[in-house]
């Protein structure tokens, strides 16, 4: 069975423009997770998606939002970027929600510059 | 606020040692607690520990529970220069059991042969 997939794996973007991060989900799992990972915070929560809706959210600003699709593909959405949104941005799937085992993707290393 | 620290931060073994590494935890309505394993990809899924199992085993690697004192850890054996990763406790509580694991920074174990 496949794994969580996400793409891009490495982007370099400039500051002031925005990024877009997508992820898939194991097949069968209906949530999606988000997590931000930075060597001085360590993983630290985004949002979670399930069936479409957000369910769960971080103390992240506003520049960060994300959706998910029909068949539970899920995209994030970083505007106007800043040096400090350089980071590894994991996504995890679990099949009902994260109060059970959530399995991550490889992550999008996001470097802003 | 939830919160999970992790102890130490980071150690240095030779192969064939023994380590444990420890995971102590604030959580309102605990529900469980998982470990991952993290080299330089996505942090794979080791243990997850709940009410109803204090206790996990997989080949060198096992991990214990004390809910009255709060704590977890996991144990290594006869140690591997593989098993050299950053290792993540993560604790998930809350009231639905939809509430966002909370991560601890990490333990960054380096095994030299």
């Amino acid at each position: 069975k496949a794994g969580v997939t996400q793409t891009p794996r490495y982007l370099i973007k400039t500051r002031g423009q925005q990024v877009t991060l997508s992820c898939s989900p194991i097949s069968g799992h209906r949530s999606v997770s988000w997590y931000q990972q930075t060597p001085g915070q360590g993983l630290q929560f985004l949002f979670e998606y399930f069936s479409e809706t957000q369910r769960n959210k971080g103390n992240f600003p506003g520049r960060f939002s994300g959706r998910q699709f029909s068949n539970s593909r899920s995209e994030m959405n970083v505007s106007t970027l800043e040096l400090g949104d350089s980071a590894l941005y994991l996504c995890a799937s679990s099949r009902t929600g994260m109060g059970n085992t959530i399995y991550f993707g490889e992550g999008s290393w996001l470097t802003v510059v | 606020e939830d919160k999970v620290v992790q102890s130490p931060l980071s150690l240095v073994v030779h192969e064939g040692d023994t380590v444990t590494l420890n995971c102590s935890y604030e959580v309102t309505n605990f529900r469980s607690l998982l470990w991952y394993k993290q080299e330089k990809k996505a942090p794979t899924f080791l243990f997850m520990l709940t009410s109803s199992g204090i206790e996990k085993k997989s080949g060198r690697l096992s991990s214990i529970l004390d809910k009255k004192e709060l704590f977890s850890i996991l144990n290594i054996t006869a140690t591997q220069t593989g098993d050299s990763a950053v290792y993540l406790c993560a604790v998930g509580g809350g009231d639905s059991g939809n509430t966002p694991l909370v991560f601890g920074k990490g333990t960054r174990l380096s095994v030299i042969a």
